[in-house]
């Protein structure tokens, strides 16, 4: 089956850093959505991304389809900003969703 | 507008015994899917459903899970024997369509002693 994997697997900034975490899947796709899972295990959705680039306040997503990679940008970081973020790949007629391992973020003040 | 719900949030069962989870989708929403997080497998697929069928049961662990949906709305997911690997976060998420966004509820939390 197809393979998700996101760089990099932890990541401490202080308060004010920007930073990129990738995910490479290694096959085409359906589409492409980026989770935050917050502290109480919600996972809030922070883009819809199959391909193209999406801006959110301090977020941007960029996918390229056709290298099978995606990027996240998270500028001027915050302390709620700190968890875990997957990248989840929709697969198959059913576009079942299959999520990479995740990239734990600290922030720190 | 109201987001995916889902209930009981915790449940503690004893090993041997059935639980039913339940999740209740956006409104409108075609597709309802069930996932699976626990520490060692990470998020997995277990089904989805479109309507009332369900087209892809793939992910299931065992033939001791089983899914139903009724009304094209309401899910219920029953884990009948349950057992300590079956320790898990049981997350649902629903879409507007196959293909489309996928929005996920708070999960279930399932403890098996």
């Amino acid at each position: 089956g197809i393979q998700v994997e996101q760089s990099p697997p932890d990541l401490i900034l202080q308060e004010g850093a920007n930073s990129t975490l990738r995910c490479n899947f290694s096959d085409s796709v359906n589409n492409l959505q980026w989770f935050h899972q917050n502290p109480w295990g919600q996972l809030i959705n922070l883009f819809y991304i199959p391909s193209g680039t999406k801006q959110n306040g301090r977020l941007s997503a960029t996918t390229v389809a056709t290298e099978r990679y995606s990027l996240l940008y998270i500028s001027s970081s915050q302390t709620t900003d700190s968890g875990v973020y997957f990248c989840a790949v929709g697969v198959e007629y059913g576009n079942k969703l299959v999520f990479g391992a995740g990239t734990i973020l600290r922030v720190k003040s | 507008g109201a987001g995916v719900s889902q209930s009981p949030s915790n449940k503690v069962t004893e090993k041997g015994k059935d639980v039913e989870l339940r999740c209740d989708p956006i409104s409108g929403h075609t597709a309802l899917y069930w996932y699976r997080q626990s520490l060692g497998q990470g998020l997995e697929f277990l089904i989805y459903f479109q309507g009332n069928s369900a087209p892809d049961k793939s992910g299931l662990p065992s033939d001791r899970f089983s899914a139903e949906r009724t009304g094209g709305s309401v899910s219920t997911l029953t884990i009948q024997r349950t057992q300590q690997e079956d320790s898990a976060v049981y997350l649902c998420a629903s879409s507007a369509e196959i293909l489309y966004e996928q929005y996920f509820g708070p999960g279930t939390r399932l403890t098996v002693t």
